[in-house]
């Protein structure tokens, strides 16, 4: 498939169960936050954003926390499906105009059990 | 879907022999971008586009080249490929270029022997 899970770190969930996904961001100036989806043989999809300037964030069955103190976000699935199962990249942009960068990070492997 | 069509979807190539991958899409998006997907590095920017005719390097631009002559149409060419250069391409588009919303094609997986 057109994704690359291989040698990313794994969470391993029972179906109907939460699900956190973790992340660490590197540029305690970035002003945008964003999660991506990527099932196998597509391309990411874009799941839930935040601002900096929030804490939390709620989503259709996600919520997205940051925390600026510890440069940390998390994703938050509830009631995990098997549809979930998939690479989840954090991604963070700092707006600079022309400029502005947006950083993926290297995913973490989501594998939902039956 | 974001209609974005990639192709070929599959490539093997042969070293030094040239290459071109194209992106088309239907959603007039100004922003065009292609990034590669290779273990432990994530997605990488190769080259965006800010309108026809308007490209600049992303942060592994080196062996790459691009061209949009039209809105829809956004161009990816490695003049010489390398076996380093074997990855997953993916094209995306995007409304405004300080978002982080980006549409993402199903990519094209390119090897290079």
């Amino acid at each position: 498939g057109e994704n690359v899970g291989l040698h990313l770190p794994t969470l391993s969930v029972q179906e109907g169960d939460n699900s956190i996904i973790n992340c660490a961001y590197s540029n305690s100036a970035s002003d945008y936050f964003i999660w991506y989806k990527q099932e196998s043989g597509k391309g990411p999809q874009f799941i839930i954003d935040i601002r900096s300037n929030m804490d939390k964030r709620q989503g259709q069955r996600v919520t997205v926390l940051l925390n600026k103190t510890v440069k940390h976000l998390s994703l938050q699935i509830a009631a995990t499906q098997p549809g979930d199962s998939a690479v989840y990249f954090c991604a963070e942009i700092k707006y600079t105009g022309a400029n502005s960068k947006l950083t993926f990070g290297k995913g973490i492997t989501l594998s939902v059990r039956p | 879907d974001a209609g974005i069509t990639q192709s070929p979807r599959h490539k093997v190539t042969e070293t030094g022999t040239p290459v071109t991958l194209r992106c088309h899409q239907t959603e007039n998006h100004r922003y065009m971008y292609w990034y590669r997907q290779d273990p432990g590095h994530g997605l990488r920017l190769i080259h965006y586009s800010y309108g026809v005719k308007d490209t600049d390097k992303g942060e592994v631009s080196d062996g790459y080249s691009v061209s949009r002559s039209k809105t829809e149409d956004f161009l990816l060419t490695l003049e010489s490929a390398t076996s380093s250069q074997t990855s997953v391409y993916f094209c995306a588009i995007s409304y405004a270029l300080d978002t982080g919303e980006l549409f993402f094609g199903e990519g094209s997986r390119l090897t290079v022997l």
